[in-house]
């Protein structure tokens, strides 16, 4: 079956960077887009962009520009998320997703908590 | 790109129908028939309810159905239960390869 598995929960001081994986199964990786999405605690869904994996193109979403950097790995079918100049209002779970004019399936989620 | 609007909240009893509501605006959910809605439950990943207005996924309830007028599409659950009770989120394409989510919409069975 599709399935998007991610990388473990991380703990992170102000400033520093986080690189979250996604490794991707039971479809070819190459053919989907794979878009990030993040909910910070309490809160909705926030679009932060996309990576195409065939390509290795990418598009963000205003917001993240120039903090947000999305890579692949297709000889793996993983794809990677990497967030730098941390604050604490980055604190919240961060998912990937299949794209295809909607997001499915989607990994379980990655906990990402900046603090001092 | 601004949030699309939705209810924070809405309630209904068992059995009956409700309709969520997702506005936007010309640019996203008026230009574009790629609007999808999300189910999430506590502590969950969210879940692909609908796509493209009104596409069911294989393996989602026909009690789900959406549908667009102008800038405001709206997700209508059927025959209420209490497993529906969940946060909702709609999912709009904005052009430019770009994507928003509705604010969420927390749905209770009363």
């Amino acid at each position: 079956q599709v399935q998007l598995v991610q990388s473990g929960a991380e703990v992170k001081k102000p400033g520093a960077s986080v690189k979250v994986s996604c490794k991707a199964s039971g479809y070819t990786f190459t053919g989907y887009y794979i878009h990030w999405v993040r909910q910070a605690p309490g809160q909705g869904l926030e679009w932060m962009g996309w990576i195409n994996p065939n390509s290795g193109g990418t598009n963000y979403a205003q917001k993240f520009h120039g903090r947000v950097t999305m890579t692949r790995d297709t000889s793996i079918s993983t794809a990677y998320m990497e967030l730098s100049s941390l604050r604490s209002d980055d604190t919240a779970v961060y998912y990937c997703t299949r794209g295809s004019g909607a997001f499915d399936p989607w990994g379980q989620g990655t906990l990402v908590t900046v603090s001092s | 790109q601004s949030a699309l609007t939705q209810p924070a909240s809405v309630s209904g009893s068992p059995g009956q129908s409700i309709t969520i509501s997702c506005t936007g605006t010309s640019s996203d959910v008026g230009g574009y028939n790629f609007v999808s809605w999300y189910q999430q439950h506590p502590g969950k990943a969210p879940k692909l309810m609908i796509y493209e207005v009104s596409n069911r996924p294989s393996g989602v309830s026909n009690r789900f159905s959406g549908s667009k007028s102008g800038n405001t599409a709206s997700l209508t659950i059927s025959g209420l239960q209490a497993e529906d009770e969940a946060d909702y989120y709609c999912n709009s394409y904005t052009g430019s390869s770009t994507w928003v989510f509705g604010g969420g919409t927390k749905l209770t069975v009363l």
